[in-house]
């Protein structure tokens, strides 16, 4: 069963901690997606990546970055965490874009930051 | 903004009725996608239409699309309280990088 694995379900990180979330693929996957959810904000676009090494920002990149240095494996970083990015971050995973868009999702990581 | 927006926020039935969702869109898109959440885990794909199709089933799911108004329905009929769960509908360009999702519809199905 193919499947996008997030490494924590829960989270509780201090304020100006570096907080490192995972998330690898075994779909062979292009694309590489990291979003964070709200209560009536929907899904956000953090970052993305199209290919190793490759990034780009989504909607709302300031105070976290990413790497992405094997396909299968996507990484989210806080640089120094602050409490509004107390959130539920979602990984996703989709093919290039000549083929079907679905995204493939991770089970989410809850993150709190104290 | 939101480029999905999905009506109406919150939706209570009962156990064998049909619940209909909708989305409204502001710009072309070149596809319109249905995922569904349970509480508190990640989104799972249900259907995608393209926007040269009108119309698009899947089992108890029948989803339309009106690219004149910028509008797509998702219905799902005789409904269960598996169902209870959260519906987004999002909306992806020709490039397919800019998936954007609306902020759901929480659906909730009674026994």
């Amino acid at each position: 069963d193919v499947k996008v694995t997030q490494s924590s379900r829960y989270l509780v990180k201090r304020t100006g901690e570096k907080v490192f979330l995972e998330c690898v693929q075994d779909m062979d996957h292009e694309n590489m997606f990291w979003y964070r959810q709200d209560p009536g904000l929907g899904l956000r676009l953090i970052y993305f990546s199209y290919d190793v090494k490759m990034k780009e920002k989504g909607d709302i990149p300031e105070g976290y970055s990413v790497s992405r240095e094997k396909k299968e494996r996507f990484s989210l970083i806080l640089e120094s965490a602050s409490t509004n990015q107390t959130s539920m971050y979602l990984c996703a995973s989709s093919p290039p874009a000549t083929r079907m868009f679905s995204y493939t999702f991770g089970s989410g990581t809850r993150l709190t930051i104290v | 903004s939101q480029q999905g927006e999905e009506d109406p926020q919150a939706l209570s039935i009962q156990e064998g009725e049909n619940a209909t969702m909708n989305c409204s869109y502001k710009t072309s898109i070149n596809n319109l996608q249905w995922y569904r959440q349970n509480s508190g885990r990640g989104l799972v794909h249900l259907i995608l239409i393209r926007s040269n199709e009108r119309e698009k089933h899947s089992g108890r799911l029948r989803v339309t699309l009106d690219t004149s108004k910028k509008s797509s329905s998702l219905l799902i009929t005789a409904s269960r309280a598996a169902d209870t769960a959260s519906y987004f509908c999002a909306t992806a360009d020709g490039g397919g990088f800019k998936t954007i999702f609306g902020a759901g519809t929480r659906l909730f199905v009674k026994a």
